[in-house]
């Protein structure tokens, strides 16, 4: 079974500044990363997928890059409404499918 | 646009059975290569997946939850529903429904609903 770690736990950003999270898998998974935005009292909203595809009506702000192991989604100028939690998924291997355990992105 | 809305009993007892039903609006539960699957959030954690069902009929579950799960469809009314028996408070938890195209990622979610286990 496919594991996936995210760092840090929590992120503190200034609105405006450039936001860096990190996944890791425990295989190599290629390039089968999607990534989430979860805000309180509403679904999960898929991000990113392929590592690097923006899903549709995702701002180009939000970025993803990685392979094998080690993967990164980079908002690159916080707004006010990117504060949220983010999770990766890796889908090389599934079911099940796995989440990481999420980055908590808050307002520094 | 593809719709999913999840409804059922709010409070369940311990030891009982909970019950779930997300409906499917935009398109059809029984077009090829589409898994519906259970994913939930218990408080304070992160998202865990319960479980799926193909379009076929096809089920497949979480292996830490599988001896407590039924995942089960209604074509007919377009929903496929959960069963997650002997519940503890463990289970109180949001509970989605989702879709995934057969990429293995979900692109539509439920709004999610929750479900709290207590006497």
């Amino acid at each position: 079974e496919i594991l996936m770690t995210q760092s840090p736990a929590t992120l503190s950003v200034s609105p405006g500044e450039r936001a860096t999270l990190s996944c890791r898998a425990t295989q190599i998974i290629s390039n089968r990363v999607a990534w989430y935005q979860h805000k309180p009292g509403q679904p999960p909203r898929l991000l990113i997928y392929g590592a690097s595809t923006r899903a549709s009506g995702i701002p180009a702000r939000f970025s993803g890059s990685g392979s094998g192991t080690d993967f990164t989604l980079t908002i690159s100028s916080l707004q006010s409404e990117d504060f949220a939690v983010y999770y990766c998924q890796q889908y090389h291997d599934w079911p099940p499918y796995n989440f990481g355990q999420g980055t908590k992105l808050e307002i520094k | 646009q593809v719709q999913l809305q999840e409804s059922g009993p709010g409070l369940v007892k311990p030891s009982q059975t909970l019950s779930l039903t997300c409906n499917v609006s935009g398109g059809s539960i029984s077009t090829a290569g589409y898994y519906w699957s259970w994913i939930r959030q218990q408080p304070g954690k992160g998202l865990e997946w319960i479980g799926y069902i193909y379009y076929s009929g096809y089920t497949y579950y979480n292996p830490s939850l599988k001896s407590r799960v039924t995942i089960s469809k209604d074509s007919s009314k377009n929903q496929f529903s959960l069963k997650l028996t002997s519940v503890t408070a463990a289970d109180t938890a949001v509970y989605y429904c989702a879709r995934d195209p057969k990429e293995g990622k979900f692109d539509f979610w439920g709004q999610g609903t929750l479900v709290t286990v207590s006497s």
